[in-house]
């Protein structure tokens, strides 16, 4: 089965503190692709991240990091330094080939709260 | 370049009128999806379309739902006597037709059903 699991439901932090954002999937292909999406209130959900399996170097960029660990199917997201313009939801989401097509599996979300 | 756009922005209609609801894809994206978010949700799959092939329309809620694509063009999804539970955000996205490509979304058309 393909799932994406986001067990962190409402995050509060004050402003300038670190956190990190959990992302548990589930697949059976070998060749797959993770993604992260940020919605802000406006509502319109922004790409931030794609990853294939192959690669699991952790990424940066800023203020934002992912670490990605095939050992634990997990692809976290850490933003360092929190502002209130992270104030989101932050979707993780899957697909790859061949058991998932092209469909996207999304986790149910994670709403980020940045406190000034 | 021009992102993915829909319309309208907001629907309000009242129950068991027939709405539709409109998406314009990022030119040369072959794939389109259309997602429906509930109100403190997450992305529900409805139909997926890729250039001439049969959509995929397991996500589909029921058969009040349809959906067509032009060619690689413009989509519509059709809601036909519609119903409170329908009230959602109708998300479209688009991309390449590209194995792990991302998906581009656009901002939603809000259904409100009265």
């Amino acid at each position: 089965a393909q799932k994406v699991t986001q067990a962190q439901t409402e995050i509060s932090v004050v402003e300038k503190e670190d956190v990190t954002l959990d992302c548990v999937y589930e697949t059976r292909d070998t060749t797959y692709y993770l993604f992260w999406y940020k919605q802000p209130p406006s509502g319109e959900l922004v790409f931030l991240i794609r990853r294939n399996s192959f690669d699991e170097q952790n990424e940066i960029s800023g203020r934002y990091s992912w670490n990605f660990q095939k050992s634990t199917s997990s692809f976290n997201f850490t933003i360092t330094a929190s502002q209130v313009v992270d104030s989101a939801v932050y979707f993780c989401a899957l697909t790859g080939a061949p058991n998932t097509g092209n469909q996207f599996y999304f986790g149910t979300g994670t709403s980020l709260t940045v406190i000034p | 370049g021009a992102g993915v756009s829909q319309s309208p922005s907001n629907k309000v209609t009242e129950k068991g009128k027939d709405v539709e609801l409109r998406c314009d894809p990022i030119s040369g994206h072959t794939a389109l999806y259309w997602y429906r978010q509930r109100l403190g949700q997450g992305l529900e799959f409805l139909i997926y379309f890729q250039g001439n092939s049969a959509p995929d329309k397991s996500g589909l809620p029921s058969d009040r739902f349809s959906a067509e694509r032009t060619g690689e063009s413009v989509s519509t999804l059709t809601i036909q006597r519609t119903q409170q539970e329908d009230s959602a955000v109708y998300l479209c996205a688009s991309s390449l037709y590209l194995v792990g490509y991302e998906q581009y979304f656009g901002p939603g058309t809000r259904l409100t059903v009265t």
